[in-house]
């Protein structure tokens, strides 16, 4: 079955400092899916970034920058020079190739509360 | 263009009642997908539909249902509202369906039950 992980809940930083939040997901897949979304106080979930089984390769965006490691079955990501509009909660999420009959579902980690303290 | 939205977005509703929640896709997306978010379970998947078709489900009990119309717009409903019910649901669109997609989000149904 599909896990995922997100073994910090809560995470403050001061602004201006990086941080990163772990991500570690469990698969019997070999093709499969990872998504970092975003979600702030009201509520809606903001897509950050997908990446598949396939592509390991780092992507940077802006201030934010994802690393995937197979070997370790991680998926973090990195705030650089964070600001206090990064505070929300930011949850990883995992979608398996063979959900079955063609469907589709995430399956979410627990979340990581991010406050950047001005 | 505009994103996922939903409707109402707050709503408080009495034990044993029932509830039906909105969902509009984004334009071109035949995709829609309900979750429940609940400080104890997290996000947990409750269902997908696809061209009218109900794809897949999760654990949830019968009281959970939905649909789709042909315009792509979904419903869902919870009968017999249980306290426990009380959650943000969350409607996503995505533009095919598979894993391939990327499902995007709407803000969410604020759902009460007292």
């Amino acid at each position: 079955a599909q896990k995922v992980t997100q073994a910090q809940t809560e995470i403050s930083v001061v602004e201006k400092e990086d941080v990163t939040l772990d991500c570690v997901y469990e698969t019997r897949d070999t093709t499969y899916y990872l998504f970092w979304y975003k979600q702030p106080p009201s509520g809606e979930l903001v897509f950050l970034i997908r990446r598949n089984s396939f592509d390991e390769q780092n992507e940077i965006s802006g201030r934010y920058s994802w690393n995937f490691q197979k070997s370790t079955s991680s998926f973090n990501f990195t705030i650089t020079a964070s600001q206090v509009v990064d505070s929300a909660v930011y949850f990883c999420a995992l979608s398996e190739a063979g959900s079955g009959a063609g469907s589709y579902q995430l399956t979410f980690g627990k979340g990581t509360k991010l406050s950047v303290i001005p | 263009k505009a994103g996922v939205t939903q409707t109402p977005r707050y709503l408080i509703k009495t034990r044993g009642q029932q509830v039906t929640l909105s969902c509009s896709p984004i334009s071109g997306h035949r995709s829609v997908s309900w979750y429940q978010q609940t400080p104890g379970q997290g996000l947990q998947f409750l269902f997908e539909y696809f061209s009218e078709t109900q794809r897949n489900k999760g654990n949830f009990p019968g009281r959970f249902s939905g649909r789709q119309f042909s315009n792509s717009r979904s419903e869902m409903n919870v009968s017999t509202l249980e306290l426990g019910d009380s959650a943000l649901y969350l409607c996503a669109s995505s533009k095919g369906t598979g894993p391939g997609n990327t499902i995007y989000f709407g803000e969410g149904s604020w759902l009460t039950v007292v």
